[in-house]
């Protein structure tokens, strides 16, 4: 079964510094997507980045980056000039790409920015 | 388009009541899913429909818990008899196969059983 750990519970970061927040899978699969939700407060479900597996090159939106390691099985978020709407629960979420569409979910990151 | 629309937003009901949570997924997305999101054990997928036939339910955590899914636009969620442990947020979702844009959620359902 597919299992998807983000060991730090929470983080925090000065206003306009830079975050990384980690996560970690495990699958059989070679062929899955992997995704970073933002929620905030209003616990809206937020797409924040996502990344295609069969792609060697780390995805970007804007101040939001990843570090995708496949071989490590590592999916790390990094948050660029960190600003006060950024603090929220992230989660690292995973999904296989043929045949279960269901998107598994890590324990979240609370992510703290301070002024 | 609305996104996915869940009502009610809270609910408060007491140990022994029926609960029906609602949504109503995007036009078009032909997968719904159902979690549940508690401090204790996070975001747990409960059920998932495609083409409104139940897919995978193995989530659902007793008998207490049906879902169903009559049309391509609605999906209700009951709990029957609540209990306090069923406190949470109860989230519904929506995609089309293999989207690359994950799931859009709705605003999920505070429920409260006292």
């Amino acid at each position: 079964a597919q299992t998807v750990t983000q060991s730090q519970p929470e983080m925090s970061v000065q206003e306009a510094e830079t975050v990384t927040l980690s996560c970690t899978y495990d699958t059989s699969e070679s062929d899955y997507y992997l995704f970073w939700y933002k929620q905030p407060p209003s616990r809206q479900m937020i797409l924040v980045i996502r990344q295609e597996a069969y792609k060697q090159q780390n995805a970007t939106e804007n101040r939001f980056s990843v570090n995708f390691q496949k071989a490590a099985k590592s999916f790390s978020l990094k948050i660029s000039d960190s600003q006060l709407g950024d603090a929220a629960m992230y989660f690292c979420a995973y999904r296989v790409n043929f045949g279960n569409e269901k998107l598994t979910f890590g324990t979240g990151t609370r992510l703290t920015i301070i002024p | 388009d609305a996104g996915v629309i869940q009502s009610p937003r809270h609910e408060v009901t007491e140990m022994g009541q029926e609960v029906t949570l609602r949504c109503k997924p995007i036009s078009g997305h032909d997968y719904l899913f159902w979690y549940r999101q508690t401090m204790m054990r996070g975001l747990e997928l409960l059920i998932y429909f495609n083409n409104n036939v139940p897919i995978d339910d193995s989530g659902m955590p007793e008998d207490r818990f049906s879902a169903k899914m009559p049309n391509a636009s609605f999906s209700t969620l009951k709990i029957q008899p609540s209990e306090p442990r069923d406190s949470a947020v109860y989230f519904c979702a929506s995609s089309i196969k293999g989207a690359l844009s994950g799931y859009t959620f709705g605003s999920g359902t505070r429920l409260t059983v006292v």
